[in-house]
């Protein structure tokens, strides 16, 4: 149980184009999920929370208007790198937490490995 | 939440039980502590987590001191597939919503 699933896997695109990025609990409903970013040889570093139903809460230094967060229902959360360049190429990595789930952990996806050209 | 501090990069021989330290010293009463891991290019997997007592599940145990300050992660047999940076998390349970801060973690290498 508890598999989140995250696409696409990889994508390759030129420098000025959006990119959406899906992150889907398959098993479970999820109130509230994670963005993190990693760039090489780095730490997971988080992003912004995604709550369903309400606005993303992002952290300091990360630019709303540039990653665009979308939670809909309980089981899907979008990432959209809009007018992508080369420094937003990274891996994206989702995490999910269940409802409900108080001190239970979070689940992530596989990541999501952007390339900008 | 609280500061975590782990080894920067540990080695443990296939077979052998690879243990795992993390320090937390300024963990509060109702933290608990989260063991994650990633092996390369995949997102981290859960790994066990708990508050006070020792845990023990299908992949590790954990081990808690007494006064709580530090933990240790314990993979009783470790396969070369064990081989990734390990991530201890003690995440505040006021911070938002249980969002983690990722430090740098143990890079573990399992060797034949």
């Amino acid at each position: 149980g508890a598999v989140v699933s995250q696409h696409p896997s990889r994508v390759i695109c030129k420098s000025g184009t959006s990119v959406k990025i899906e992150c889907r609990s398959l098993d479970f409903q999820a109130t509230t999920m994670f963005w993190y970013r990693q760039f090489p040889k780095q730490s997971l570093m988080l992003m912004a929370t995604s709550n369903e139903g309400s606005k993303a809460t992002y952290e300091q230094g990360v630019e709303k208007d540039k990653f665009l967060i979308n939670h809909a229902s309980l089981t899907l959360s979008t990432l959209t790198v809009t007018s992508a360049h080369p420094e937003d190429s990274s891996f994206y990595i989702c995490s999910a937490l269940a409802t409900g789930s108080d001190n239970q952990p979070q689940h992530f996806g596989d990541g999501t490995r952007l390339s900008i050209l | 939440d609280a500061k975590t501090t782990q080894p920067t990069s540990m080695d443990c021989a296939e077979g052998r039980a690879a243990n795992l330290p993390c320090n937390h010293s300024t963990i509060s009463g109702n933290e608990y502590v989260y063991w994650y891991r990633q092996i390369h290019s995949q997102g981290p997997q859960y790994i066990i987590h708990g508050l006070k007592n020792n845990e023990t599940n299908e992949m590790a145990s954990l081990i808690i001191t007494e006064d709580r300050k530090s933990s240790t992660l314990i993979l009783p047999h470790a396969t070369l597939r064990d081989t990734a940076v390990y991530y201890c998390i003690a995440p505040s349970r006021t911070n938002q919503g249980g969002k983690l801060i990722f430090g740098q973690g143990t890079e573990l290498s399992v060797k034949p």
